[in-house]
């Protein structure tokens, strides 16, 4: 079982709309989680972060995690055609700077 | 300010042969991170340095290396090449070592034949 899961997509979604991203950890330890997304052919950039359980807002984002549940999602509101990339979860344990990461969803956003 | 710049953006190397990358982080920023990703995989942490020092490793075979010079750049090797070496390397560039605060250069595409 791999440390850090989520649904490989592809998830659809019409423009306007909300998408929902998911992602699942096994370490109860984890302390950090972050949301990155790639484009085609890009490298990753930082969306959103988040430390403590509830829900982080930035924009037409929002961050929720869980650690009950070991579960942290994003919410991306108004969805735009160019949001359609991978949306990468990384995960770091706090005991050392590592991240571990997802395979990624990947996001179509239709106009 | 300039980003992150990485060289070579791809290369094709043939097994057995050894290959070195290089990175150029954002000015003034100290860390820099080393990942490979693949599809299969997706990223995997291979080394971070700060100030020249080795700060964390990840599980990968004593056939990768890295160092950090004082003008913080880095290069990482890869000696003896294998075919599943074939990845995007990508580095990571940060201010100090806070996770939320890291670049990411374009990266270099191997392709090991």
């Amino acid at each position: 079982q791999k440390e850090v899961e989520q649904n490989s997509g592809p998830l659809s979604v019409p423009e306007g709309a909300i998408a929902s991203l998911n992602c699942t950890y096994s370490d109860r330890g984890s302390q950090s989680f972050f949301w990155y997304r790639q484009y085609s052919g890009k490298s990753p950039e930082l969306i959103m972060f988040i430390y403590s359980n509830g829900d982080k807002e930035d924009g037409r984002f929002t961050a929720q995690l869980n650690k009950a549940s070991q579960y942290v999602s994003l919410l991306i509101r108004d969805s735009q055609p160019s949001d359609s990339a991978t949306y990468l979860c990384a995960v770091n344990a706090g005991n050392n700077r590592k991240l571990i990461w997802g395979l990624g969803t990947s996001l179509a956003v239709n106009p | 300010k300039a980003g992150v710049t990485q060289t070579p953006r791809y290369l094709i190397k043939t097994r057995g042969q050894q290959v070195t990358l290089s990175c150029s982080p954002i000015s003034g920023h100290r860390s820099v991170s080393w990942y490979q990703q693949t599809p299969g995989q997706g990223l995997q942490f291979l080394f971070e340095y700060f100030s020249e020092t080795q700060r964390n490793k990840g599980n990968f075979p004593g056939r990768f290396s890295g160092r950090q010079f004082s003008n913080s750049r880095s290069e990482m090797n890869v000696s003896t090449l294998e075919l599943g070496d074939s990845a995007l390397y990508l580095c990571a560039s940060g201010l100090g070592l806070q996770l939320n605060e890291q670049f990411f250069g374009p990266g270099t595409r191997l392709t090991v034949l």
